[in-house]
Order: C-alpha cells, then sequence, then structure tokens
C-alpha cells in the first residue's frame, strides 16, 4: 500500500539556518505529493505540492523537487524565520486510492531567536 | 471566509455517551473527509466522501458512522464513545478528488473520560 516515511522530529532551529526535512514515500505508479503545515491550535493547511516527477513545488519561501528515482519529496528553506515554527506533514495520493491523501506522521519544527 | 467549519471545536464526554461531530464547507467541492490526529500516529483516514451520496471506510473506521448530508455537510457520529476515541478530529474537503490538496477545518478536541 501508499505509506509515507518522513524524518522524526523536532528539529531546532536558530533563525537564519537552513532547513531541511526529509520526506520518502511509497507508492505505485505516478501519486502526487504534498507538504502541509499545522500552526499551534489550527488546522493543516496546505503548504506546496507537485504533481509529477521532477516537478518543484514553492511557497513562502519553501521548496521541495519530486525526485521520483529516490522516491523522495523533501522540504527546504535557505532561512527559517520565528513564524515558522510548527508541525509539517509530507502527504501523497494517487488515482488508485481514489485520491485519499497518505500521511507521514509530522515533524514539529521550532525555530529559535 | 470561505472554507470548512466544524462544530464543536472542544467536546468532554463520558464513556458510553454519543455525539454528532458536524462539518460543513462552502467551497462547492465534492469530496470531503474525516480524519483523527493522535501524537505520534499522524492523521489517519476515518471515513471518507467521494461525492455527494457515497460514503466509504477509511484506515480506522471502527465506531463511527457517517453521513453526507448534500454537497456541503458531511457528519461524523460516534455512537458509544470510549477512552480510545479521545483524539483531535478533521475534517477536509478536496475538488478534483484531491489532486490540487484538501482544506482542512480547524478541528474538535475530543476528550472521553
Amino acid at each position: 500500500g501508499n505509506s509515507v516515511t518522513q524524518m522524526e522530529g523536532p528539529v531546532t532551529l536558530s533563525e537564519e539556518a537552513f532547513l531541511t526535512i526529509n520526506c520518502t514515500y511509497t507508492a505505485t505508479g505516478y501519486p502526487s505529493l504534498f507538504w502541509y503545515v499545522q500552526y499551534p491550535g489550527e488546522g493543516l493547511q496546505l503548504l506546496l505540492k507537485a504533481t509529477k516527477a521532477d516537478d518543484k513545488g514553492s511557497n513562502k519561501g519553501f521548496e521541495a523537487t519530486y525526485r521520483k528515482e529516490t522516491t523522495s519529496f523533501h522540504l527546504e528553506k535557505g532561512s527559517v524565520q520565528v513564524s515558522d515554527s510548527a508541525v509539517y506533514f509530507c502527504a501523497l495520493s494517487r488515482s488508485g486510492s481514489n485520491y485519499k491523501l497518505t500521511f507521514g506522521k509530522g515533524t514539529l519544527l521550532t525555530v529559535n531567536p | 471566509n470561505a472554507g470548512v467549519t466544524q462544530t464543536p471545536k472542544f467536546q468532554v464526554l463520558k464513556t458510553g455517551q454519543s455525539m454528532t461531530l458536524q462539518c460543513a464547507q462552502d467551497m462547492n467541492h465534492n469530496s470531503m473527509y474525516w480524519y483523527r490526529q493522535d501524537p505520534g500516529m499522524g492523521l489517519r483516514l476515518i471515513y471518507y466522501s467521494a461525492s455527494e451520496g457515497t460514503t466509504d471506510k477509511g484506515e480506522v473506521p471502527n465506531g463511527y458512522n457517517v453521513s453526507r448530508l448534500n454537497k456541503r455537510e458531511f457528519s461524523l457520529r460516534l455512537e458509544s464513545a470510549a477512552p480510545s476515541q479521545t483524539s483531535v478530529y478533521f475534517c477536509a474537503s478536496s475538488e478534483n478528488r484531491g489532486q490540487g490538496g484538501y482544506t482542512f477545518g480547524s478541528g474538535t478536541r475530543l476528550t472521553v473520560v
């Protein structure tokens, strides 16, 4: 079946540090890949997405590239801010599963000033 | 504001009590979903409705029922609450069967004592 594995947290960084959160997936065919962000006490918000191999999703300074050869979709940001502190979820969907989202377990990011 | 609205935001139940979590979206989305979020488990799909008039089980449907009342509303019912159902519940909706990502509500925090 489909599965998503992301690096376990928590991740603690200083402001302006470089961020990478690793995400790998298992799925047949060509899934769509997503990163969601959850701020404290809120629901999940779509951060970025990529629907085919080699696509790069980007938003708010975050980027992730769909790498089919390594089945990965790592999230990166060049310079994090305190306001980026949140839980980040990698997810996939594919047509064979009726496009239901399968989530990773989430990575808690804390950015200190 | 357009989006997904969940009620209530907080609820405490005694074991054996029943309740219904309400969800409504005003984006004219076809598909709606119920997830539960537990520490260290990520989000797990309880039930979903790919379109009005259809519902299907997700990963963890036991102890729950759903009703797709119309295109806007998708409710989740706990017939006899158990402590294992203590969780945060999220409703979500999507167009194009989720290829563009989901829009989530802000969640219902349920405690069963």
